[in-house]
């Protein structure tokens, strides 16, 4: 099976653009959740998508949002970009939500490399 | 909420030497914990997890953990270091709708 894919792996953009990023899931997996890594903050969750729907958000600003298609695919946007926003994007997949009584492993495909100048 | 703690932003031991990569949880019910490693420039690759089966847990590379419910830990540890175990490694405790991802410990390994 091929892995998470996301694209673009780098991105630069400047303040107050807006970027969209993709997340194609591991075939066969519905849940889609993203992350924002970065050297002071770590790995901090940002929101968990399955069959299209938004389970779970983390405390990040209305500027962050995301969306999943019936194929599973999904997509993050960020509007108003701020030098803060730099950062790697990480999208990770599993056959079912986080909190199902049976998750066990998300799959994390490479990130997209943020820049804002 | 769960959490995990990792003790340790970063950690060098020697080609050979033992790992061991600390990680403690805070959590109300039986955790689900994970271990990931990240290499330069990818994502987080699975090393192990323990999902209230066995207690010691054994993983890809040579790595094991141990869950330690008296203690609230669930150390990593690798008996012989390779120079490609060099790279970021995670903890991370499943809460309710989220993962939960500690700190990270950076693993030097040194020839």
């Amino acid at each position: 099976k091929a892995g998470v894919t996301q694209t673009p792996r780098y991105l630069i953009k400047t303040r107050g653009q807006q970027v969209t990023l993709s997340c194609s899931p591991i075939s066969g997996h519905r849940s889609v959740s993203w992350y924002q890594q970065t050297p002071g903050q770590g790995l901090q969750f940002l929101f968990e998508y399955f069959s299209e729907t938004q389970r779970n958000k983390g405390n990040f600003p209305g500027r962050f949002s995301g969306r999943q298609f019936s194929n599973s695919r999904s997509e993050m946007n960020v509007s108003t970009l701020e030098l803060g926003d730099s950062a790697l994007y990480l999208c990770a997949s599993s056959p079912g939500p986080i909190r199902d009584r049976g998750y066990n492993e998300q799959f994390f495909g490479p990130g997209t490399r943020l820049t804002v100048l | 909420a769960q959490s995990v703690t990792q003790l340790g932003s970063h950690v060098s031991v020697s080609e050979g030497a033992l790992v061991l990569l600390r990680c403690n949880y805070s959590s109300s019910v039986p955790p689900y914990l994970f271990w990931y490693v990240q290499y330069p420039n990818q994502g987080l690759q699975l090393l192990l997890k323990y999902t209230s089966a066995a207690t010691l847990v054994k993983g890809i590379n040579g790595f094991e953990a141990e869950f330690k419910k008296s203690e609230t830990s669930f150390h990593l540890t690798k008996p012989s270091a390779h120079m490609s175990d060099a790279a970021e490694y995670f903890c991370a405790v499943k809460n309710n709708n989220d993962m939960r991802f500690g700190a990270g410990t950076r693993l030097t390994v040194k020839p």
